[in-house]
């Protein structure tokens, strides 16, 4: 196991819900990421957090809202999306943001908006 | 940011070597050169990462050119569990926060 679990693994949403999706990771790393895969794309990252503080936000819509509330846990909070929003979400930690760090991922949520 | 290129797709068959190359003309001074695996609905597994010349792990080889501006992924004697997707990437962390840009990676597919 990578050490970095997800919940939920599946998620079905219509556009009007508020979910949360959350990642935990148990590696003692001081970086988080949150990824989306839309189908047949590559990966594209959505945020970055190191030591608790944002530090990267790839344009993303305000729909998608990440919390990082300690250096294990990352949120990302969902709020009146669309269907091209379905896709995997990724989460992945690092040990900093150093180069060359290596991610570890989480196995994703499949989401699924209606 | 360094921008990868590497083949759509491949195929092999069991037993074989196989070598995925990836470019990355545009890779500077402080980029390192990192490969991922990843099965459908899966996240991305490190295979191996390397600055220069040749790296060897149990799983598999990165060959890099003295230039640096691409390298080779090496899997030795291939098995049906190796078919995945394999994602080369170039990146650096910086003040500014870790940038990685994936590629649509090669889909390389074992057969028997």
């Amino acid at each position: 196991e990578t050490g970095v679990t997800q919940t939920p693994r599946h998620l079905v949403m219509g556009m009007t819900n508020k979910k949360s999706l959350k990642c935990e990771q148990h590696l003692g790393h001081n970086a988080m990421y949150w990824y989306k895969q839309s189908a047949k794309k590559p990966l594209e990252l959505m945020f970055v957090y190191s030591l608790e503080e944002r530090v990267e936000n790839n344009s993303v819509p305000s729909r998608f809202s990440p919390e990082c509330p300690n250096s294990s846990h990352l949120f990302l909070h969902l709020h009146t999306l669309q269907p091209e929003d379905s896709a995997l979400y990724l989460c992945a930690s690092s040990q900093s943001q150093g180069a060359g760090e290596t991610q570890y991922f989480g196995p994703g949520t499949r989401l699924l908006v209606l | 940011l360094a921008k990868t290129t590497q083949p759509i797709s491949m195929d092999s068959y069991e037993g074989q070597e196989v070598n995925i190359t990836c470019s990355h003309n545009n890779i500077a001074t402080n980029d390192y050169i990192t490969w991922y695996q990843q099965f459908p609905s899966q996240g991305p597994r490190f295979i191996i990462q390397g600055y220069k010349t040749k790296v060897t792990n149990e799983v598999a080889s990165l060959f890099i050119p003295a230039d640096r501006k691409s390298s080779t992924l090496s899997l030795p004697r291939v098995s049906l569990s190796d078919t995945a997707v394999y994602y080369c990437l170039v990146g650096t962390g910086n003040t500014g926060g870790f940038k990685t840009i994936f590629g649509a990676g090669t889909r390389l597919f074992v057969k028997a």
